[in-house]
Formats: C-alpha cells, sequence, structure tokens
C-alpha cells in the first residue's frame, strides 16, 4: 500500500504570511496532484507534476515534484483567506493504467484576515 | 458542462439500515469512482466503475456495493450501517478513467448514522 503522509495536519496563519506544506512517501509516483477542497464541497485540482525536480507556479501558489518522485512541497506566498481549505497531494502509481491515485491524509490551512 | 451532481446532500440513518447514494457524472464521462472521506482516514477509494464494469475496488467490506447504469449514473449502497459509517461520500467522474486523469468530483453526500 501507498503510503502519503502530509505536513502539516493543520496550519492557522495571518494574511499575508508564507507557508509550505509538504507530501512525503517510501513510494515512487509517476506523478502527483494537488487539489483543495473547501467546506462543502469535492476536492478541486489544482496542479499535476510530472517529471522528477519540476516545479509549476499557479499564481501565488509554488508546486514541486521531488527529484526521486517520492515527495512534493506546495508553497504559498502571501496568503489570503480565499486560500482557506484542506489541501490534499494524491499520488499516481508508477504501474499506471487504471490504478487510482492515492490521497494524502491532508493539510487543513486558516488564513486569518 | 454540468459539473458532477450527487444526491441526497445530507443523510441521516440508524445502525442497522441500508443507503443508497446517487451520483450523476459529467456529460461524456465514463468512469465514476467513489471515496470515503472521513477525518481520521482521510479520502480513501471505494471502487470504480466503467461502462458499468466495476474495475477496481478498494479496501472495504462486501456491505458496500455499487453500480453504473448504461448513462453512467452510478449508485452506492450500504447495508447493515454501522456508526463508523458516518463519513463525507465522494464520487468523481473522468473520460478514461486512467489513473492520471483529472477526476472531477461532486459535492459529496453527508451521511450520518445514529
Amino acid at each position: 500500500t501507498q503510503l502519503l503522509e502530509q505536513s502539516p495536519q493543520f496550519l492557522s496563519i495571518q494574511e499575508g504570511e508564507n507557508l509550505t506544506v509538504y507530501c512525503n512517501s517510501s513510494s515512487v509516483f509517476s506523478s502527483l496532484q494537488w487539489y483543495r477542497q473547501e467546506p462543502g464541497e469535492g476536492p478541486v485540482l489544482l496542479v499535476t507534476v510530472v517529471t522528477g525536480g519540476e516545479v509549476k507556479k499557479l499564481k501565488r501558489l509554488t508546486f514541486q515534484f521531488g527529484d526521486a518522485r517520492k515527495d512534493s512541497s506546495l508553497h504559498i506566498t502571501a496568503a489570503q483567506p480565499g486560500d482557506t481549505g484542506l489541501y490534499l497531494c494524491a499520488g499516481a502509481p508508477e504501474s499506471g493504467g487504471y490504478q487510482k491515485v492515492t490521497f494524502g491524509t491532508g493539510t487543513k490551512l486558516q488564513v486569518i484576515p | 458542462k454540468a459539473g458532477v451532481t450527487q444526491t441526497p446532500r445530507y443523510l441521516i440513518k440508524t445502525r442497522g439500515q441500508q443507503v443508497t447514494l446517487s451520483c450523476s457524472p459529467i456529460s461524456g464521462h465514463r468512469s465514476v469512482s467513489w471515496y470515503q472521506q472521513t477525518p481520521g482516514q482521510g479520502l480513501q477509494f471505494l471502487f470504480e466503475y466503467f461502462s458499468e464494469t466495476q474495475r477496481n475496488k478498494g479496501n472495504f467490506p462486501g456491505r458496500f456495493s455499487g453500480r453504473q447504469f448504461s448513462n453512467s449514473r452510478s449508485e452506492m449502497n450500504v447495508s447493515t450501517l454501522e456508526l463508523g459509517d458516518s463519513a463525507l461520500y465522494l464520487c468523481a467522474s473522468t473520460n478514461t478513467g486512467f489513473g492520471t486523469d483529472t477526476q472531477y468530483f461532486g459535492p459529496g453526500t453527508r451521511l450520518t448514522v445514529l
């Protein structure tokens, strides 16, 4: 079973601060996805990283896939209240095909105005 | 395109009862996956249906079952409900069902078992 551990589990910060969320595993993934889930809604895909060492930016969000494709990080610059939500990473197995992604344990972020 | 819809949004049942949840995927999507989300266990995969056939199954007891209709709509059923079945049940649809596909999630059905 592939496990994805996220840290921290909870994060409460002031508007304008920077933060980093980590997603770690002992398994290698073919790709890694990051989702954000807001209360009362399902997760929404933010980004997919595929290549080891890849860095992708989405406005104030920066995503990085580890060189060995076992871990990933999400960095938010100048957090805003609209960033509040549950952040989930999800890894696609190396075997590929129709096997489903494994979701991480989640990081609950609260940005206080 | 309309998004993934799930009905009902909220459900309260008692132990021992059974429940059926419904999911309508995005038009044209043939793969529907079901997930259980709880604070303790996170998001866990239940099963996936593609063209009316179960293609993948997670590690859940046989009390959890599902089916898919010819129009790709899917239902999941939980029999003999237990307190631990209280959770948010999410369905997600994709076109092909490949693991790397973007999954489009519905808003979920919040099930409370008393």
